[in-house]
């Protein structure tokens, strides 16, 4: 069945440094793929997409490619920032189920320093 | 901005009493859907609902589990009879329709400790 498999965290960084968090998915079809953010206390809001292969999403300095060769949606940042603390959640969607449900990670947490 | 909210926070209950978890999905979205995620593993779809029926639910979505929208706003997750193994955080989502335009939007979450 459908899967993603992201790496375990906690990753902890000092502020302006680079981020990764590798996430690598398993999927019979052509599944889009998102990054979810939780920050303490909140629901998990989204915080970058892609439906297609070769597609680049970014949002407030982010990026994520779907690379359908690798089977990978890799998160990186150039800088990261206190404020990035969160937990990260690398999700699929099947389009074989017209209702959209979403498979999840295990969720990244990101703890960074002044 | 609108939001899904979920109601109440963190509800503790007895193994074996029913329990109820509410959530006020956005006005207009037409896709519900609960996840939850027990403490330190991923988190799992249970049931979407869409049209005033369930869409699509998974192996967990047992006879102990049910969900409703009573009223229109609201719209709810029912535990019959709560096991230990219940315990997690509960998430509520909503979308708007299923084009790719459109996300799931979720709440806060609810988190069920069952002693």
């Amino acid at each position: 069945g459908n899967s993603v498999t992201q790496m375990e965290g906690p990753v902890t960084l000092s502020e302006e440094a680079f981020l990764t968090i590798n996430c690598t998915y398993t999927a019979t079809g052509y599944p889009s793929l998102f990054w979810y953010v939780q920050y303490p206390g909140e629901g998990l809001q989204l915080l970058l997409k892609a439906t297609k292969a070769d597609d680049k999403g970014s949002n407030k300095g982010f990026e994520a490619t779907y690379r359908k060769e690798t089977t990978s949606f890799h998160l990186e940042k150039g800088s990261v920032q206190v404020s990035d603390s969160a937990v990260y959640f690398c999700a699929l969607s099947d389009p074989t189920y017209n209702t959209d449900k979403l498979i999840f990670g295990t969720g990244t947490r990101l703890q960074v320093f002044p | 901005e609108p939001e899904v909210t979920q109601t109440p926070s963190h509800q503790v209950t007895q193994m074996g009493q029913e329990v109820i978890l509410r959530c006020v999905p956005i006005s207009n979205h037409l896709y519900f859907y609960w996840y939850r995620q027990i403490l330190g593993q991923k988190v799992e779809f249970l049931v979407s609902f869409y049209n005033n029926e369930i869409s699509e639910k998974s192996e967990i979505f047992d006879d102990q589990f049910s969900v409703e929208r009573p009223d229109g706003s609201n719209f709810t997750l029912k535990i019959r009879s709560t096991k230990l193994e219940d315990s997690a955080m509960y998430f509520c989502a909503s979308r708007l329709g299923l084009a790719d335009t459109d996300t799931q939007y979720f709440g806060p979450g609810t988190r069920l400790t069952v002693l």
